[in-house]
């Protein structure tokens, strides 16, 4: 069973980089054709989709956040990495990361997520 | 970009009771990719459907989903007093894969 589990600051400054961590368990995050994504919800609101990365390297982000978003992969660790750069208060939100399944040439549903994490932007 | 509207926003139903949520999409969703997904108060969000009909694994066959083109439904044949919670539709058809705003379910 994959299990996923997102750690970092809880708390950032404005202007700051946000940088979180994914550390995927029961499997090894290079087997089977999938992809590795963050996905974020504002408080009482809805999803949104930040970005995603093969373990290849090879990432894709959201138009609305690719100025600002990096995410890597260090397969050693078995683990991915979200730095969001530039945060401001709207970017407060619970961050999680997802296992993306379908083909490996399209987009992606989400079969196993982190239980979430909450990263406040405030001075 | 595929903007997903969904409908009712809250649907108040008895356990027992027949849910029909709807996701409409403003382009047609390429090769029926279409997923929905539950949410529980402080809990990750859980893969139901995907595929527009195809149920994940471990989903109770009270969860159906259907539709094609731009016009998709959920159905709960008969709710269960675990089945009140948030759902959402996400397409994954193009970029970028995106959420509807969510039905809540709710207990009448």
């Amino acid at each position: 069973q994959v299990q996923l589990q997102e750690s970092g600051p809880g708390l950032v400054k404005p202007s700051q980089t946000l940088s979180l961590t994914c550390t995927v368990s029961g499997g090894s995050i290079s087997s089977g054709s999938y992809y590795w994504s963050w996905i974020r919800q504002p408080a009482g609101k809805g999803l949104e989709w930040i970005g995603r990365i093969y373990t290849s390297g090879s990432t894709n982000y959201n138009p609305s956040l690719k100025s600002r978003v990096t995410i890597s992969v260090d397969t050693s660790k078995n683990q991915f990495s979200l730095k969001l750069s530039s945060v401001t208060a709207a970017d407060t939100a619970v961050y999680y990361c997802a296992r993306g399944s379908g083909s490996y040439y399209g987009w992606n549903y989400f079969d196993y997520w982190g239980q979430g994490t909450l990263v406040t932007v405030s001075s | 970009e595929i903007v997903l509207t969904q409908s009712p926003g809250t649907l108040s139903l008895s356990p027992g009771e027949r849910a029909t949520l709807s996701c409409r999409a403003s382009q047609s969703v390429s090769s029926s990719y279409l997923a929905w997904y539950q949410q529980k108060p402080g809990q990750a969000p859980r893969l139901l459907i995907y595929g527009a009909s195809s149920r994940a694994t471990g989903i109770p066959d009270r969860f159906s989903g259907s539709g094609s083109g731009t016009d998709f439904t959920l159905t709960i044949s008969r709710l269960e007093p675990e089945d009140f919670a948030v759902y959402y539709c996400q397409q994954y058809g193009s970029s970028p894969p995106a959420f509807g705003q969510g039905t809540k379910v709710e207990i009448k």
